[in-house]
């Protein structure tokens, strides 16, 4: 399967301030990437779809604007949370999906925002 | 209507036995269906992919498919303490091909 590597695994800052996530597919040329977020106890759920050369595609309820996605390459989408604040707290994945449909995740982005 | 539905459990059984997880789906479209374990703190990992109608066996881990029922399980046997975790069942919609999640269930393998 695909390998994704993301960064940082946790980050704290103070609210107000921006925060940026790096989502890399090392062995796939990923055209989409997926950006997941999973508040605790919760399921996954899909923020925005990520499309290389193009805008990214935001679910209802998103804010395109507050979470801000460049997928510039074929190996690299960024996921930037722009003033941040404590409502915004919760663990950010980063996902491929493979040329067999199947989808594979990155370790994960913790965010605490104090 | 949830369009991915699972039981939060907790599901407990002995270790040794064998676990049974299941799923239903409101998106009579969908042509792929998958299985991931999350652990605690960790992102997901995926077990096991079924797309079409009946079994599918990997080691220990068989899924099975009713696209009829629009329902999808998961079985576990001989557990393992180590199998405790969060299975989320995820499928990929007809016409948009996102990947919705359930929320989860959670098994306990008790030594």
């Amino acid at each position: 399967g695909a390998v994704v590597s993301q960064h940082p695994s946790w980050v704290i800052c103070k609210s107000g301030t921006s925060v940026k996530i790096e989502c890399r597919s090392l062995d796939f040329q990923a055209t989409t990437m997926f950006w997941y977020r999973q508040f605790p106890k919760q399921s996954l759920m899909l923020m925005a779809t990520s499309n290389e050369g193009s805008k990214a595609t935001y679910e209802q309820g998103v804010e395109k604007d507050k979470f801000l996605i460049n997928h510039a390459s074929l190996t690299l989408s960024t996921l930037t949370v722009t003033s941040a604040h404590p409502e915004d707290s919760s663990f950010y994945i980063c996902s491929v999906s493979s040329g067999e449909e199947k989808l594979f995740f990155g370790s994960g982005t913790q965010l605490s925002v104090l | 209507q949830k369009e991915v539905e699972q039981n939060s459990g907790p599901l407990s059984v002995p270790e040794g036995a064998i676990a049974s997880l299941n799923c239903t789906y409101s998106d009579r479209g969908s042509q792929s269906f998958f299985w991931y374990r999350q652990y605690s703190g960790k992102s997901p990992e995926l077990i096991m992919s079924i797309y079409s109608n009946g079994d599918k066996e990997d080691g220990r881990f068989t899924a099975q498919l009713n696209k009829a029922s629009q329902y999808v399980s998961l079985l576990i046997r001989d557990s393992q303490p180590s199998d405790s975790a969060t299975y989320l069942c995820a499928v990929r919609t007809s016409g948009t091909y996102k990947y919705i999640f359930g929320t989860g269930t959670r098994l306990k393998v008790l030594a």
